[in-house]
């Protein structure tokens, strides 16, 4: 069964950096696209970015441009998302989710990023 | 970026209702439109791709349809299970955009 899971959430200061991974298991992650999307506490989703297979094609959401970094490590089946310059309004549970023609269809269970003081 | 919006935001209903949720892009976005449902505490699950097939696994009382800018989830026959909260989502263009949710809640 196909499975991804989210690590290295926690709690960080504001202006701080944090580093999120996504191993995945029962699939190969070079056959796929793949994408971060977070939550708010309560409130709705937001993707935030999207890394093709080959890692050539990279978007972010314009909320993390030039502060968030995605890749991948294909060899290790894995998924990344550094995230720098961390404001408040970063708090969510970050997902990370495959992206198969223009859907996302598989998802980890998630990992909770709060920045506070 | 391409606005989704999602109407209502919350409903209240019964089991066996039908239940309808529509969802309008700022833009045209041919089909490229996905339906997901949420439960607490829980990622979201894709029920709906390209506005109108059947994710693999999700039971047929849940149909999409619409192109365009219009788009519209229906549930036939609301069940217990069902009671969550959905999202719709653009794949037209980068950056993808979700609606703000609909919350189908118990009557």
């Amino acid at each position: 069964e196909a499975q991804l899971v989210e690590s290295g959430g926690g709690l960080v200061q504001p202006g701080g950096s944090l580093r999120l991974s996504c191993a995945a298991s029962g699939l190969t992650l070079n056959s796929y696209n793949m994408n971060w999307v977070r939550q708010a506490p309560e409130k709705g989703l937001e993707w935030i970015s999207y890394i093709s297979g080959s890692g050539t094609s990279i978007y972010y959401a314009d909320s993390v441009k030039g502060r968030f970094t995605i890749s991948r490590d294909n060899a290790r089946n894995s998924l990344y998302l550094q995230m720098n310059s961390l404001t408040a309004e970063d708090t969510a549970v970050y997902y990370c989710a495959t992206s198969g023609n223009y859907r996302l269809d598989y998802w980890g269970q998630g990992t909770l990023v709060t920045v506070s003081s | 970026d391409i606005q989704m919006t999602q109407s209502p935001s919350s409903l209240s209903a019964s089991v066996g209702d039908r239940v309808t949720i529509t969802c309008r892009a700022s833009q045209s976005i041919s089909s490229y439109l996905n339906w997901y449902q949420q439960k607490p505490g829980k990622a979201p699950k894709l029920l709906i791709y390209l506005a109108s097939s059947l994710q693999s696994g999700v039971p047929s009382r849940f149909s999409g349809s619409g192109s365009g800018t219009d788009f519209t989830l229906t549930i036939s026959s609301l069940q217990p299970e069902d009671f969550a909260t959905y999202y719709c989502q653009q794949s037209s263009s980068m950056s993808w955009t979700f609606g703000q949710g609909t919350k189908v809640e118990f009557k």
